[in-house]
């Protein structure tokens, strides 16, 4: 089953720009992982936030939470032609599961 | 951060047999271990949870005889992929769960590529 549901399915944007992801999940959770995966290989790590937690950055990264809403987002500034690849939010339970939404195909144009 | 490892990277194989694929902890001891699968341009599903020294559990709809799971060691579980069939093509993922200060995180695999001809 899948907790988490990512829109847009799919994002376009100019090199440069801003990009933004959502996630909405059904259940509460102990923390969400976003992850990246480039085209037909394996996940990359990119944050975690903890339920407790409202926004954390990484670098160009930064994530929100809102519990009330059962939602974050992801968003990436500067956008770079490396940032090309699916992201998908993922989320803890608490019962050691990670289960993951559909994913967003993000593709950034020159 | 620990390292998985999976084994083999890719597979291609007929109808009909059976493939085996391993997933390594390489650097620390992982009580639980999970199998997921992707199908192409799809999300990853959550297939089974397995448990050290205990049988799997399989997530609702996956067949727990057609993808057998052994977890005979802290650092290794395997799937094995009995009788594939062309629909069992797929991008086969691992993760390997470490207890730590803030609780547990999972380690993710680099993938197995699996193609029934």
């Amino acid at each position: 089953s899948q907790q988490g549901e990512e829109d847009p399915q799919a994002l376009s944007i100019q090199e440069g720009e801003n990009a933004t992801m959502n996630c909405s999940y059904k259940t509460s959770i102990n923390n969400l992982q976003w992850y990246r995966q480039n085209s037909g290989r394996g996940l990359v790590h990119l944050i975690l936030i903890r339920s407790n937690e409202r926004e954390k950055h990484s670098g160009r990264l930064r994530v929100t939470l809102d519990t009330s809403k059962k939602s974050s987002s992801l968003l990436i500034t500067a956008s770079r032609a490396a940032d090309t690849a699916s992201y998908f939010c993922a989320t803890d339970r608490g019962d050691d599961k990670i289960i993951f939404g559909k994913g967003t195909r993000l593709h950034i144009l020159p | 951060g620990a390292v998985v490892s999976q084994h083999p990277s890719w597979v291609i194989c007929k109808s009909g047999t059976s493939v085996k694929i391993e997933c390594r902890s390489l650097d620390f001891q992982a009580t639980t271990m999970f199998w997921y699968r992707q199908f192409p341009k799809q999300s990853l599903m959550l297939m089974a949870t397995s448990n050290e020294g205990s049988k799997a559990t399989y997530e609702q709809g996956v067949e727990k005889d057609k993808f057998l799971i052994n977890h005979a060691s802290l650092t290794l579980s395997t799937l094995t992929v009995t009788s594939a069939h062309p629909e069992d093509s797929s991008f086969y993922i691992c993760s390997a769960s470490q207890l730590g200060i803030g609780g547990s995180e999972q380690f993710f695999g680099p993938g197995t590529r699996l193609t029934v001809l």
